[in-house]
């Protein structure tokens, strides 16, 4: 049972690249969350996914998409990187939203 | 809107000492807490959780605490051992059109020294 797992761990990305950060889940939860750390600063709400084909957004939603492909996994979307988007970002999931949440390892990203 | 804020950033405690975490929220509808714990490198990890009909509540070796009064939640660690050591946040969750919306707060480094 291997829970939230995100790929990748690292990348480094040039400003104005893209890239999308996957997520899957294996506990067949309803809801899932894409949150980024920045340093002393605590867990910000980008997007979630309450269930199943519904996707909305959180605190800082503003130059990232998500897809929720299907129960299992949520992608985060980077359409073109920008310097303040270097961050840790955590993939969750909970069996319903505000629940209890599991998070994946997270992926470091900076952006240069 | 309203934020969950802790009350102090650092802790630093010797191993075996008792542990309190504190954490202040300001929206008197929020009637759900969670607390967490993050190892360095690692996601943040589900610790104990409380409903605002309870004022207390315990796990091994933690206690939550809840005064909906002064609208303050404390996490209590017993026995602090170095493993202890991590980053805790609290977790405030409002409900709100059929679900709950989770805020995080900054987050207590907790230090335990040997």
């Amino acid at each position: 049972n291997a829970g939230v797992t995100q790929t990748p761990k690292f990348q480094v990305l040039k400003t104005g690249q893209s890239m999308t950060l996957q997520c899957a889940q294996d506990m067949n939860h309803n809801s899932m969350y894409w949150y980024r750390q920045d340093p002393g600063m605590g867990l910000r709400l980008i997007y979630y996914s309450a269930s199943e084909g519904t996707t909305d957004k959180g605190e800082v939603p503003n130059g990232y998409n998500v897809s929720r492909l299907n129960k299992r996994e949520f992608s985060l979307r980077l359409e073109s990187a920008a310097p303040s988007q270097t961050s840790v970002y955590f993939c969750a999931s909970s069996v319903n939203r505000g629940e209890q949440a599991f998070f994946g390892q997270g992926t470091r990203l900076t952006v240069v | 809107g309203e934020s969950v804020g802790l009350h102090l950033p650092t802790l630093s405690v010797q191993e075996g000492d008792n542990s309190i975490i504190n954490c202040a929220y300001s929206n008197s509808a929020s009637d759900y807490f969670i607390w967490y714990k993050q190892e360095s490198g690692k996601g943040p990890q589900f610790i104990i959780d409380i409903r605002s009909n309870m004022d207390k509540r315990q796990g091994q070796r933690v206690t939550v605490l809840l005064n909906k009064t002064v609208k303050h939640l404390s996490l209590q660690i017993a026995a602090t051992q170095p493993g202890d050591s991590a980053v805790y946040f609290c977790a405030e969750n409002m409900w709100s059109g059929g679900s709950y919306i989770p805020t995080f707060g900054r987050g207590t480094s907790l230090i335990v020294h040997p």
